[in-house]
């Protein structure tokens, strides 16, 4: 199994461009995530998705959109980039809620690294 | 929405000695509490968790431990080695409405430096 595979690994756009970071996993889990990390900020969810059908915004929504195409793939778009996006991006997936816990631990993908000029 | 403190943001310790991290979280309703490890140009990887119904949980020479009132935790790694040298991020959440999947809210995380 692959896990969460991000694609692209690297891009470098200019200010105003659009672009699409994809997102699958293949472990048959329910919720999918997206964050950013800029150095010395830890990660900040930008967007999730707690099941198929659903997207809800996270502390730093703005500037992004989101697809949950399908239980395995959970797509960001940027439609009009800005320097301040420039970041590294990690997507992440957990397992349904239990009957116990709502919250499962989030598995990481790769990241995408995304130089906006 | 929540808000996760982590201290300190750099700590360097003796190859053998103990280390801690400590985090505090501002939101009572937060169930939750992660623990991340990352290394340079790596993905965020998952060393243990701890959920608000147990005070303490060990997984070898990791441990956490789990403060409600004072709505704090903190990670605990003995015997360090050279391949513990990375950056730990601490992490809480409260879990959806209906039962359902929430994100979590990050620390800032601390780089630990283990000496030689």
């Amino acid at each position: 199994n692959a896990g969460v595979t991000q694609t692209p690994k690297f891009q470098v756009l200019k200010t105003g461009q659009s672009m699409t970071l994809q997102c699958a996993q293949d472990m048959n889990h329910n919720s999918m995530y997206w964050y950013r990390q800029d150095p010395g900020m830890g990660l900040r969810l930008i967007y999730y998705s707690a099941s198929e059908g659903t997207t809800d915004k996270g502390e730093v929504p703005n500037g992004y959109n989101v697809s949950r195409l399908n239980k395995r793939e959970f797509s960001l778009r940027l439609e009009s980039a800005a320097p301040s996006q420039t970041s590294v991006y990690f997507c992440a997936s957990s397992p349904p809620p239990t009957v116990f816990y709502s919250n499962q631990p989030q598995h990481f993908g790769d990241g995408t690294r995304l130089s906006i000029l | 929405g929540e808000n996760v403190e982590q201290h300190p943001s750099t700590l360097s310790v003796q190859e053998g000695d103990s280390a801690v991290i400590k985090c505090t979280y501002s939101d009572s309703a937060s169930n939750y509490f992660p623990w991340y490890k990352q290394e340079l140009g790596k993905r965020p990887q998952l060393i243990i968790d701890i959920r608000s119904n147990v005070g303490e949980k060990k997984d070898q020479r990791i441990a956490v431990t789990l403060n409600k009132t004072a709505k704090h935790f903190s990670l605990h790694i003995t015997e360090t080695q050279p391949e513990d040298s990375a950056v730990y991020f601490c992490a809480a959440s409260m879990g959806g409405t209906g039962g359902g999947a929430d994100g979590l809210t990050f620390g800032k995380g601390t780089h630990l430096i283990i000496q030689p």
